[in-house]
């Protein structure tokens, strides 16, 4: 079992529609943040929060708006996508800010994200 | 700079074959991380190993092993006596400085591996 959990695995979305990606983890983590990953790419950052505050945000278009609303939680709003923006969204938490501890990282199983 | 390189887009291999995957980093740093991930088609990030720039002795896991070697900026993974199930996309990952004091990881392109029965 994933010890971070994204929802929902799938979404299908208009380019006028408003939907948000979830994720969740219990670990005690303190720094979460989301990937995107494009088909046959690595995954690239997009945003890191550390103690529920945004400390990186790799310019990413206002399209994508994150929040933090508590330290298990992550959520990333979407809102006037467009079909590039298509593809996997992972989550991931860390002991400590940015990418500490054994693991690096552990990672979610993502969210697909088609934009139609 | 800091970069990751895995010129190995894909590999297909027959089950039982050993089979190496590349990984080439550059880094300005004198202490730094390295990980590998599996990726299977799940989707998820599967965490196999992290090696410290300090620490060059090699790993055993099981059928898998790991070759790191400064002097050629290498880290090299082998899975022995592959088997169907090690079918996924790899990716190496350097723990680098991003803005603000932070670290992140810099993923190289990955290697998809398919083992054939």
């Amino acid at each position: 079992d994933t010890e971070v959990t994204q929802t929902p695995k799938h979404l299908v979305m208009g380019m006028t529609n408003k939907k948000s990606l979830k994720c969740e983890q219990h670990m005690g983590h303190r720094a979460m943040y989301w990937y995107k990953q494009k088909a046959k790419k690595p995954p690239e950052l997009m945003f890191v929060y550390s103690y529920e505050k945004l400390s990186i945000n790799e310019s990413v278009p206002s399209r994508f708006s994150p929040e933090c609303p508590n330290s298990s939680l992550l959520n990333l709003h979407l809102h006037a996508l467009q079909p590039e923006d298509s593809a996997l969204y992972l989550c991931a938490s860390s002991r400590e800010r940015g990418a500490g501890g054994v693991r690096g990282a552990f990672f979610g199983q993502g969210t697909r994200l088609t934009v139609v | 700079a800091q970069k990751v390189t895995q010129a190995q887009t894909e590999i297909s291999v027959v089950e039982k074959e050993d089979v190496t995957l590349d990984c080439v980093y550059e880094t300005r740093d004198t202490t730094y991380y390295l990980f590998w991930y599996k990726q299977p088609p799940s989707g998820e990030l599967v965490f196999l190993i992290r090696r410290n720039s300090f620490d060059e002795q090699n790993e055993i896991s099981g059928r898998y092993s790991w070759n790191f070697q400064k002097s050629t900026s290498s880290f090299n993974f082998t899975i022995t006596a592959s088997q169907v199930v090690d079918s996924a996309v790899y990716f190496c990952a350097l723990k680098a400085r991003a803005s603000g004091g932070y670290n992140k990881l810099i993923f190289g392109a990955g290697t998809r591996l398919a083992v054939h029965p």
